[in-house]
């Protein structure tokens, strides 16, 4: 089975600083990965997706996140971040097979940003 | 257009009734999924639509839930004798086709309390 561990439960940084959001994965076969954020009062929208190809992927917002597959993560980054991007992250997998629906997602990480 | 849209927003019901959540999917999406948010944790998978039929229940956490997709669109998840545990955000999703590199588009949630 498919499981996601989102290393950080609530991280707090001040406006301007980088960011990185720790995102481990077990599964053996081939997957595919996402980031979804959750701004406050909204609902769930995709960051980035990682099929195949390029291992760095960027995403809207300046959002990148690179897949390692060796470490089984894919970590999400952000050279600068704004008091807007105060949200709550989650990694999610699924199985890059035909027939594989579902997302297994991890448990969040709640991000404040200092103005 | 228009988003996925859920409701009711907010239910609050008693230990032990029968309640019923609706999801209307983007016009044109063929797949639609339920997840089960609870507090402090991400989305877990209920069930999957690929039109009228549910192609994979395994989500599902006992017999007191089922869902239907009668004709192909809106889709009502039905809980029997709620218990507290079944408190949770229920999350909708649509894709405009099954499998695993589409993305899938989340509405607001119905947020379930049952007292």
């Amino acid at each position: 089975a498919q499981s996601v561990s989102q290393h950080n439960h609530h991280v707090i940084l001040s406006e301007a600083a980088s960011l990185e959001l720790g995102c481990n994965y077990s599964y053996g076969g081939t997957v595919n990965l996402f980031w979804y954020v959750q701004y406050p009062g909204q609902h769930l929208q995709l960051l980035l997706k990682y099929f195949s190809g390029d291992p760095l992927v960027k995403g809207i917002k300046g959002f990148e996140a690179e897949f390692i597959k060796s470490k089984f993560s894919f970590n999400l980054r952000k050279p600068s971040v704004q008091w807007s991007d105060t949200a709550e992250y989650f990694c999610a997998v699924n199985a890059g097979i035909q027939g594989a629906q579902k997302l297994v997602f991890g448990q969040g990480t709640r991000l404040t940003i200092n103005p | 257009g228009a988003g996925v849209s859920q409701t009711p927003s907010n239910k609050v019901t008693e230990k032990g009734k029968y309640v019923e959540l609706r999801c209307d999917p983007i016009s044109g999406h063929t797949a639609l999924y339920w997840y089960r948010q609870s507090l402090g944790q991400g989305p877990e998978f209920l069930i999957y639509f690929q039109g009228t039929g549910a192609a994979d229940d395994s989500g599902l956490p006992n017999d007191r839930f089922f869902a239907v997709r009668p004709e192909g669109s809106v889709s009502t998840l039905k809980i029997q004798r709620t218990e507290r545990g079944d408190s949770a955000v229920y999350l909708c999703a649509s894709s405009p086709q099954g499998g695993p590199y589409n993305e899938q588009f989340f509405g607001p949630g119905t947020r379930l309390t049952v007292l």
